[in-house]
C-alpha cells in the first residue's frame, strides 16, 4: 500500500525559500501525479501544483512565480520549493498523489511550516 | 479557474440525523470530475467521493454523492458521530485544482 511522509524544516525565515520532500513507500513513484496542497491555520486547501514522473510540471498561477516541485524517481522522492515566503504561506503543507484522470486518493499526514523571523 | 462555493458554512445536526451538503461550481463542467473529501482536526483530507457519485473504497454507504452541471450534492444519511467532521468539494477538470471553502458539520 503506498504511503507518503513530508519532512523538512517547520520554521523558514521571511524572504527564505521552504523546502520540502515527500518520501512515496510501499509502491512506486512512477505512473501517477504527485502534488503538494497546503492549509492555512483554519483555513480551507489550496492546491500548489504538481509534477507527473515523467518531469512534467503544473502550478497553481497563484503561486507559480515562487514554486518549483521537481522528482527524483531513484529515491522515490518528490520535493517543494517555495521562494520568497511570507507570513501569508504558514501552512499545513500535503503532498498527495492523484492518478491520471483521477483525483487526490492518497495523502501524507502533512507537515507544518511557520514562516516567521 | 472554476471557483466552488460550498454551503452552509456550518451544520449543526444531531446523530441519526440527515446531513445535505451543497457544492456549486462557477461554471459547469462534467460530473466525473467533482470529489468530495471529509477532513477531522490535526489529520489529513481523506477521500470519500469521486465522479461525483462513485465511493472511494471503504467508504460507508451512508455516504452518497450525485449532481452535475454546477450543482452537487453530498448526502450522509444517517450521521454517526464519527461523521462530524468538515467537508469539501474539489474539482480536477481544469487547472487550477480547487476546492470548496468548506462545510463543518457539528454536533447540535
Amino acid at each position: 500500500q503506498v504511503q507518503l511522509q513530508e519532512s523538512g524544516p517547520g520554521l523558514v525565515k521571511p524572504l527564505q525559500t521552504l523546502s520540502l520532500t515527500c518520501t512515496v513507500s510501499g509502491g512506486s513513484i512512477s505512473s501517477s501525479y504527485w502534488n503538494w496542497i497546503r492549509q492555512p491555520p483554519g483555513k480551507g486547501l489550496e492546491w500548489i501544483g504538481y509534477i507527473y514522473y515523467s518531469g512534467s510540471t503544473d502550478y497553481n498561477p497563484s503561486l507559480k512565480s515562487r514554486v518549483t516541485v521537481s522528482i527524483d524517481t531513484s529515491k522515490n522522492q518528490f520535493s517543494l520549493k517555495l521562494n520568497s515566503v511570507t507570513a501569508a504561506d504558514t501552512a499545513v503543507y500535503y503532498c498527495a498523489r492523484r492518478l491520471p484522470g483521477d483525483t487526490f486518493d492518497i495523502w501524507g499526514q502533512g507537515t507544518v511550516v511557520t514562516v516567521s523571523s | 479557474e472554476i471557483v466552488l462555493t460550498q454551503s452552509p458554512g456550518t451544520l449543526s445536526l444531531s446523530p441519526g440525523e440527515r446531513a445535505t451538503l451543497s457544492c456549486r461550481a462557477s461554471q459547469s463542467f462534467s460530473s466525473s470530475y467533482l470529489a468530495w473529501y471529509q477532513q477531522k482536526p490535526g489529520q489529513a483530507p481523506r477521500l470519500l467521493i469521486y465522479g461525483a457519485s462513485s465511493r472511494a473504497t471503504g467508504i460507508p454507504d451512508r455516504f452518497s454523492g450525485s449532481g452535475s452541471g454546477t450543482d452537487f450534492t453530498l448526502t450522509i444519511s444517517r450521521l454517526e458521530p464519527e461523521d462530524f467532521a468538515v467537508y469539501y468539494c474539489q474539482q480536477y477538470v481544469s487547472s487550477p485544482l480547487t476546492f470548496g471553502g468548506g462545510t463543518k458539520v457539528e454536533i447540535k
